[in-house]
């Protein structure tokens, strides 16, 4: 059982509306990611919090806003969407150190976003 | 952004085989991830290594870091059905920030 917990699972928005995705991990990690995934093609990536501060934005179009309320939490605010945004997103996190960087990268289940 | 050379890219195989995928780069990494997916669901950690040359098991499954530092190869022993997944590998460049870089994935599909 994977220990970032993403809601909802799944998400049907029209391309008017604004809707948000959540996750959460307890690890006490403190980097967070979002990934953007489409269908048979590897995980992109979106957007790095680096304890609680955005250090990462991959050019992602401002119709995607990312929100950390705080170092267990990670929010992705969505509004004006396009139908080539359905795909799969995914939250993830890594411990990080001072001194070294585990790598690993932990994810969530995902949230399925289908924009009609 | 820059992909890892992941092969193959598709296995069909019957259960009882062993499977071996790899990932090649043409820059050095510093660790290597292997990582399953099933469908509608996020990608699990399966293996990390961190040593050129290191040699980890995970169960049925066993990754080496290429002894380069540019390549890493998975293999699965004795499949069975439920090893059907896309495998990914992932990297991180020696040096590099938080960003991992990602193979295109293998699709394992196992026959009964």
């Amino acid at each position: 059982d994977t220990e970032v917990t993403q809601t909802p699972k799944h998400l049907v928005m029209g391309m008017t509306n604004k809707k948000s995705l959540k996750c959460e991990q307890h690890m006490g990690h403190r980097a967070m990611y979002w990934y953007k995934q489409k269908a048979k093609k590897p995980p992109e990536l979106m957007f790095v919090y680096s304890y609680e501060k955005l250090s990462i934005n991959e050019s992602v179009p401002s119709r995607f806003s990312p929100e950390c309320p705080n170092s267990s939490l990670l929010n992705l605010h969505l509004h004006a969407l396009q139908p080539e945004d359905s795909a799969l997103y995914l939250c993830a996190s890594r411990q990080e150190r001072a001194t070294t960087n585990t790598g690993e990268l932990f994810f969530g289940e995902g949230s399925r976003l289908t924009v009609l | 952004g820059q992909q890892l050379n992941q092969s193959p890219q598709s296995m069909f195989i019957q259960e009882g085989e062993d499977v071996s995928m790899n990932c090649t780069s043409s820059s050095i990494f510093n660790t290597w991830l292997w990582y399953k997916q099933e469908p509608g669901e996020g990608p699990v950690l399966l293996i990390a290594l961190y040593k050129a040359g290191e040699l980890t098991s995970n169960g049925r499954l066993t990754a080496q870091f290429g002894i380069t530092r540019k390549d890493s190869f998975l293999n699965i022993s004795a499949s069975i059905p439920s090893d059907v997944g896309i495998y990914f590998c992932a990297g991180q460049r020696r040096g590099g920030s938080e960003k991992l870089v990602f193979g295109k994935g293998t699709k394992l599909t196992v026959n009964p």
